[in-house]
């Protein structure tokens, strides 16, 4: 069964770079995923989808800050010179026999 | 530009139906490369898949809610609708529909949500 795992919590000060990450279960290590951002009190927003070679492709009006990556069984998702409006739970998602949310993790903009 | 936008009614009673609608906007649900799905957030918590649908009726359902939920499309108004059967209170949640781009691993538009309280 497929299981994508994400750290609960991370934090960064302003302006720095913070590199979120969702893990691919034994045996699922080719698999792309998605990442979404959730604000407070919003609704789910698409970032990118992230492919396992490491290419990613952003979903429309996403910066440049945003930026996705691959090693292994990893799924990353970096945002450079953070902003306040950045502080969200950031979830990723991928497609098996259905679809696979992460745990999400919440990011605290210091 | 695409919009998705959920309606129904803002309270259920335990033991009922619950049931949305979701109307596209800036799109056809009749496209051939997309799926259109139906994801859930109680307070506090994570999102949950509850099912997705393609134009042609088929249909993905999450295996803890299947036996509960059904999904259909009608694609003359261009919608897609969400039943849940016998509701408890831990199905109070905000209700969202999306788009997925078939080969996409992840949704790439969402609607706003509505929130739907479960209680008597």
């Amino acid at each position: 069964q497929l299981v994508l795992t994400q750290s609960p919590s991370a934090s960064a000060s302003l302006g720095a770079s913070v590199k979120l990450t969702c893990t691919l279960s034994s045996g699922h290590s080719s698999y792309g995923i998605a990442w979404h951002q959730q604000q407070p009190e919003k609704g789910p927003r698409y970032l990118m989808k992230v492919d396992s070679d490491g290419s990613h492709t952003k979903g429309d009006g996403i910066p440049d800050r945003f930026s996705g990556s691959s090693s292994g069984a990893e799924r990353y998702l970096t945002i450079s010179s953070l902003q306040s409006d950045d502080e969200a739970d950031y979830y990723c998602q991928t497609w098996d026999t259905g679809v696979v949310f992460g745990g999400g993790t919440k990011l605290t903009v210091l | 530009q695409l919009q998705l936008q959920e309606s129904g009614p803002g309270l259920v009673k335990p033991s009922e139906t619950l049931s949305l609608t979701c109307t596209v906007s800036g799109g056809s649900i009749s496209s051939s490369s997309y799926y259109w799905g139906w994801i859930r957030q109680p307070p506090g918590k994570g999102l949950e898949w509850i099912g997705n649908i393609y134009y042609s009726g088929s249909t993905y359902y999450n295996p803890s809610l299947k036996s509960r939920v059904t999904i259909s499309v009608d694609t003359s108004k261009n919608q897609i609708s969400l039943k849940l059967s016998s509701v408890t209170a831990a199905d109070t949640a905000v209700y969202y529909c999306a788009r997925q781009y078939v080969g996409n691993p992840g949704f790439d538009y969402w609607g706003q949500g509505t929130l739907v309280p479960v209680s008597s």
